[in-house]
């Protein structure tokens, strides 16, 4: 009954470094997203994947890179980490129905020093 | 783009009262969905309740209702006999429809404080 999972669920960086967050779902579902959140603030997108082999950006893409490696797995990488970085991520997923909600991980919260 | 709007940053209830969290939203599309995303302290975002803009009667699930107006492009939130375990962040989103695979947009949320 795992869903969608998040690894790591807390991580600590050094401005510069580099970091891949990874999210995978079991449910056998085709659109997958990453999402970050800051305090006071709602989710916003940062890139979606509608099916396996394709991604396109989101609201907030900059300074993010992301790669769908097969029809569970979708990670998001930080190449050059920011303080500006500073957030909590959420990975969902969706069936392909129009109708079908998002479900989400526990979420990550990561800390750019 | 489409953008959503909760007004109240904050809302306080009595146990077992009832409480209505607003929001708006800015669209010029005709088919959409909206959502009400509970978000407690643990951070998980748990879906309370989904509404398809083509259907006219509002959804209902348990102890939370909706009252959807499409013309005024307002989606309120209705938790009636507030509970304890009700305490959470609150947020609305929107999404598109028409088959395509976009994201939620969410609104900055509502933190609802239950009394006891």
């Amino acid at each position: 009954n795992a869903g969608v999972t998040q690894t790591p669920k807390f991580q600590v960086l050094k401005t510069g470094q580099s970091m891949t967050l990874q999210c995978a779902q079991d449910m056998n579902h085709n659109s997958m997203y990453w999402y970050r959140q800051d305090p006071g603030m709602g989710l916003r997108l940062i890139y979606y994947s509608a099916s396996e082999g394709t991604t396109d950006k989101g609201e907030v893409p900059n300074g993010y890179n992301v790669s769908r490696l097969n029809k569970r797995e979708f990670s998001l990488r930080l190449e050059s980490a920011a303080p500006s970085q500073t957030s909590v991520y959420f990975c969902a997923s969706r069936f392909y129905r129009d109708n079908q909600p998002q479900h989400f991980g526990d979420g990550t919260r990561l800390s750019i020093l | 783009a489409q953008t959503v709007t909760q007004s109240q940053p904050e809302m306080s209830v009595q146990e077992a009262e009832t409480v209505t969290l607003s929001c708006t939203y800015d669209t010029s599309e005709s088919d959409y969905y909206l959502f009400w995303y509970k978000q407690p302290p643990s951070r998980q975002m748990i879906l309370v309740i989904r509404q398809e803009a083509y259907k006219q009667q509002n959804a209902t699930e348990n102890r939370f209702s909706v009252n959807f107006q499409k013309a005024a492009k307002s989606f309120s939130l209705k938790i009636s006999d507030s509970q304890l375990g009700d305490a959470a962040m609150y947020f609305c989103a929107y999404r598109s429809a028409g088959g395509g695979a976009d994201g939620l947009t969410f609104g900055k949320g509502t933190h609802l404080i239950i009394q006891p």
